[in-house]
């Protein structure tokens, strides 16, 4: 069926350490997937996506990790930030279904 | 701001109340989307509009009633609403094409909704 899901709903990790999100999908038919990042009082916001035919994306201090074969999906953050403190989400998108079906969200918790 | 605005960021209704909810894209994107976003839960899609035509209704309350005048502005009108609506409201917006793969959603701020 439908489903997105993280591991784990809340994640603390130290100033200047690299954090990893991880995420399970259940549908081998997901043709992309998208994090995305919502702070506190604002919608989410696009973070980086990665097509089913790529296993890894990196962008600035973000890297998004991709293996099909146990349909998981994962978000580093490289050298956390104060401003990394947000809620992340996943989203994959089904193909033909024309939609984006969303995870729970891990709350990160950056400490100083 | 991301593109995306919605009207008001707050709203404190009754639950005999009116009111509506507006959204504004100004990103020339075909297609919009109403979600609800309790806490613990994941986002809940309500309503999809493509090219101005609702595509999904996703077995949402009555009490809630869409409206896209066009491909810039969505609403979503309120009625009688219960208690346990009271959430945030995200609106979203993408550009939808030729090919099945999303480019993924530009979302507003939301509405902060609570029902008293």
């Amino acid at each position: 069926g439908e489903s997105v899901g993280l591991h784990l709903p809340t994640l603390s990790v130290q100033e200047g350490d690299n954090s990893i999100i991880n995420c399970a999908y259940s549908n081998s038919a997901s043709d992309y997937f998208i994090w995305y990042k919502q702070e506190s009082g604002k919608g989410p916001q696009f973070i980086i996506d990665i097509r089913s035919n790529m296993d890894k994306r990196q962008g600035q201090r973000v890297t998004v990790l991709l293996n099909k074969t146990v349909k998981h999906l994962s978000l580093q953050i490289a050298a956390t930030q104060p401003g990394d403190s947000a809620v992340y989400f996943c989203a994959e998108n089904i193909r033909g279904a024309q939609k984006l079906v969303f995870g729970q969200g891990t709350r990160l918790t950056i400490n100083p | 701001e991301t593109g995306v605005t919605q009207t008001p960021r707050h709203l404190v209704m009754g639950m005999t109340n009116k009111k509506s909810l507006k959204c504004e894209q100004h990103l020339g994107h075909n297609a919009m989307y109403w979600y609800k976003q309790s806490a613990k839960k994941p986002l809940e899609l309500m309503f999809v509009y493509s090219l101005e035509e609702r595509v999904e209704n996703n077995s949402v309350p009555s009490r809630f009633s869409p409206e896209c005048p066009n491909s810039s502005h969505l609403f979503l009108h309120l009625h009688t609403l219960q208690p346990e609506d009271s959430a945030l409201y995200l609106c979203a917006s993408s550009q939808e094409g030729l090919t099945e793969i999303n480019y993924g959603y530009t979302f507003g701020s939301g509405t902060r909704l609570t029902v008293v």
